[in-house]
């Protein structure tokens, strides 16, 4: 089975910390990605890699940067974390054309 | 991306088929129909994709019309835990060819016993 582990469950914040979102899949996809989740705005894409060292901006980039130096790792990097990036993080890999598959997702809370 | 419509509800019976509908009217010659869904409190689970033809997997079958203008989504016997919000979404299937993975509200089904 497609394994994506994202490295922490909860995980709590103070405002203006640099926090590092780590996210690995086991099954060599070209592809990972990150959303965020909210209530009333549903899933929303901020960056995807299509292959190492490529970065693409999603839908919601700001505030937020990546780093992908291997394939199977993809890192979600709050530079400055504030309150509104309080959310449910969700981590992603797939192969070209096939079905994407998900982590269980980091709650994130800044304080 | 093209848009779909979902309804944002339905019931479904303990063992009996649901069907879930999607319209995709704006469908483009080159992008596939997927679907998700997303359980309570976990990430978002692939169910099955398509270009044209009917697909059918241990999961679940997905019925394109001809004009590929709309699909549904058949669990053939739906269980207490197919209770999720399904989503249908519609790209082309290569992140490099600008096909990213959009999920608008879904249809939040409840299956009750």
């Amino acid at each position: 089975d497609v394994k994506v582990t994202q490295s922490s469950r909860y995980l709590v914040k103070r405002t203006g910390e640099k926090v590092f979102l780590e996210c690995v899949q086991d099954m060599d996809h070209e592809n990972m990605f990150w959303y965020r989740q909210d209530p009333g705005l549903g899933l929303r894409l901020i960056y995807f890699s299509y292959d190492v060292k490529m970065k693409e901006k999603g839908d919601i980039p700001e505030g937020y940067s990546v780093s992908r130096e291997k394939k199977e790792r993809f890192s979600l990097i709050l530079e400055s974390a504030s309150t509104n990036q309080t959310s449910m993080y969700l981590c992603a890999s797939s192969s070209q054309g096939a079905g994407a598959f998900f982590g269980q997702g980091t709650r994130l809370t800044v304080v | 991306d093209a848009k779909t419509t979902q309804p944002p509800s339905m019931d479904c019976a303990e063992g009996r088929a649901a069907n879930l509908p999607c319209n995709h009217s704006t469908i483009s010659g080159n992008e596939y129909v997927y679907w998700y869904r997303q359980i309570h409190s976990q990430g978002p689970q692939y169910i099955i994709h398509g270009l044209k033809n009917n697909e059918t997997n241990e999961m679940a079958s997905l019925i394109i019309t001809e004009d590929r203008k709309s699909s549904t989504l058949i669990l053939p016997h739906a269980t207490l835990r197919d209770t999720a919000v399904y989503y249908c979404i519609v790209r082309v299937p290569h992140w490099n060819q600008g096909g990213k993975l959009i999920f608008g509200q879904g249809t939040e089904l409840s299956v009750k016993p």
